[in-house]
């Protein structure tokens, strides 16, 4: 198993775009999690999916962000008319139900 | 709403020395404590995870206890090494984690 994997690594986009980023998890994990880490702070958790469940939302994803994890594989996180407060690294982690949590490289979002 | 704070906010240590990075969370109502390495511009790698029933985990040179009543938890690392510089996280975890802003250690050769 590679672990985790997130494509793109890096996107620049200017305001008003839409972005989609996509996050594979480790195969077996039934658990999938959306952060998002902005400099110098610890990540804030976005949301989070049981198979392809989706049973929490934080407050901090606004109407313009959705997550999908079709089938319970992997999951896209979408961002529509970007922000330039949206400027982040968006990380992803998988884990069993009550076990450790492994996270991906990140994508990096940059919006102009 | 759970909050995290970890102190010192940074740290720098003469090669050898061991580091103590101290961890607080306001609600003990969690399942785990897991701590974390993030080096600059990478993901997260996880280091430790200790269940709220266990009141250390161990491995290597890396030695973390919690302390679930008071909300504590601290990570000891012995005889460091200019590779582990980087920022250590800890996270709370109640079913999702809530992180701390981390300390940034630098260990000097």
């Amino acid at each position: 198993d590679t672990g985790v994997s997130q494509n793109p690594r890096h996107k620049i986009t200017k305001r008003g775009q839409n972005v989609t980023f996509r996050c594979d998890p480790i195969s077996e994990h039934n658990r999938l999690y959306w952060y998002r880490q902005t400099l110098g702070q610890g990540p804030e958790f976005l949301t989070y999916f049981q198979n392809e469940a989706q049973l929490e939302k934080s407050r901090l994803l606004s109407d313009r962000f959705s997550a999908e994890r079709p089938k319970g594989s992997f999951s896209t996180l979408e961002i529509q008319r970007t922000e330039q407060g949206d400027s982040a690294m968006y990380l992803c982690a998988s884990s069993h139900v009550g076990f450790e949590q492994y996270f991906g490289p990140g994508t990096r979002l940059t919006v102009t | 709403k759970q909050e995290v704070t970890q102190i010192p906010a940074a740290l720098s240590v003469p090669e050898g020395e061991n580091l103590v990075l101290n961890c607080s969370f306001t609600d003990s109502a969690i399942y785990n404590l897991q701590w974390f390495r993030q080096d600059p511009g990478k993901g997260l790698t996880s280091l430790l995870l200790i269940q709220s029933s266990q009141r250390e985990q161990t491995s290597g040179r890396l030695n973390a206890s919690l302390d679930k009543s008071s909300g504590r938890s601290t990570l000891y690392i012995a005889a460091s090494q200019p590779g582990d510089s980087a920022t250590y996280l800890c996270a709370a975890d109640d079913y999702k984690l809530s992180f701390g802003a981390g300390t940034t250690v630098t260990v000097r050769a």
